[in-house]
């Protein structure tokens, strides 16, 4: 198994536009969760989805949206882009619920640039 | 809602020097605590969670619920430990919180 992997590993994009980034998760795990990192920042949660419903949301405006596939896989969605949306995304699977002390998987992240 | 702070954005100390790197929480419920690692180059990972109670490469961390602390120690510092470490708390609301993390150096 590869681990998580997310795609595109880098994109730009321009104010207003509108972005979306993919993660599979490893094989077998049920629970997928995405992260805004700024640089010198900690991982900042977004939204954890279990079972292709959202179970957890974070401190994020409605601009940022996700889903999650039958397969598990994961989109996130982020409409009408701020400058301030330039940030590593992290996308993490773990084997169930996040909230019954199960390790987070991290993928390699997608580095969004918004000019 | 909750909150981890790791006071040291920087921790530089010698090859087999003690080592200790501090996160503090705040959260109403019970917390399921973790430290997460990231190396040069590498994918954040798991380093240990509270409940497992378990060392791993010679790190520990005990929660104090008292000061609302989980400090990770480690009593000999080695060079490969060089890394940014992260406090993570999750709930069972479903949430992850993460520290800003601590960049700790180990010099030779």
């Amino acid at each position: 198994d590869a681990g998580v992997t997310q795609s595109p590993t880098h994109l730009i994009k321009t104010r207003g536009q509108h972005v979306t980034l993919r993660c599979s998760p490893i094989s077998g795990h049920k629970s997928v969760s995405w992260y805004q990192q700024v640089l010198g920042q900690g991982p900042q949660f977004i939204f954890q989805y279990y079972e292709k419903e959202e179970r957890g949301r974070g401190n994020f405006p409605d601009r940022f949206s996700a889903r999650q596939f039958p397969n598990y896989s994961s989109e996130l969605n982020v409409n009408a882009l701020l400058l301030g949306d330039s940030a590593l995304y992290l996308c993490a699977s773990s084997l169930d619920y996040l909230g019954r002390w199960n390790e987070q998987f991290f993928g390699p992240g997608t580095r969004l640039t918004v000019l | 809602a909750q909150r981890v702070t790791q006071p040291e954005k920087l921790l530089s100390v010698f090859k087999g020097a003690p080592v200790e790197l501090k996160c503090n929480y705040s959260y109403s419920g019970s917390p399921e605590l973790f430290w997460y690692v990231q190396y040069s180059r590498q994918r954040l990972q798991l380093l240990l969670r509270h409940i497992s109670r378990e060392s791993i490469k010679g790190f520990t961390a005990d929660l104090n619920k008292g000061e609302t602390s989980f400090h990770l120690k480690k009593p000999f510092a080695q060079e490969e430990d060089s890394a940014m470490y992260y406090c993570a708390l999750n709930t069972n609301a479903g949430k992850s919180t993460f520290g800003d993390g601590t960049t700790l150096t180990v010099k030779p």
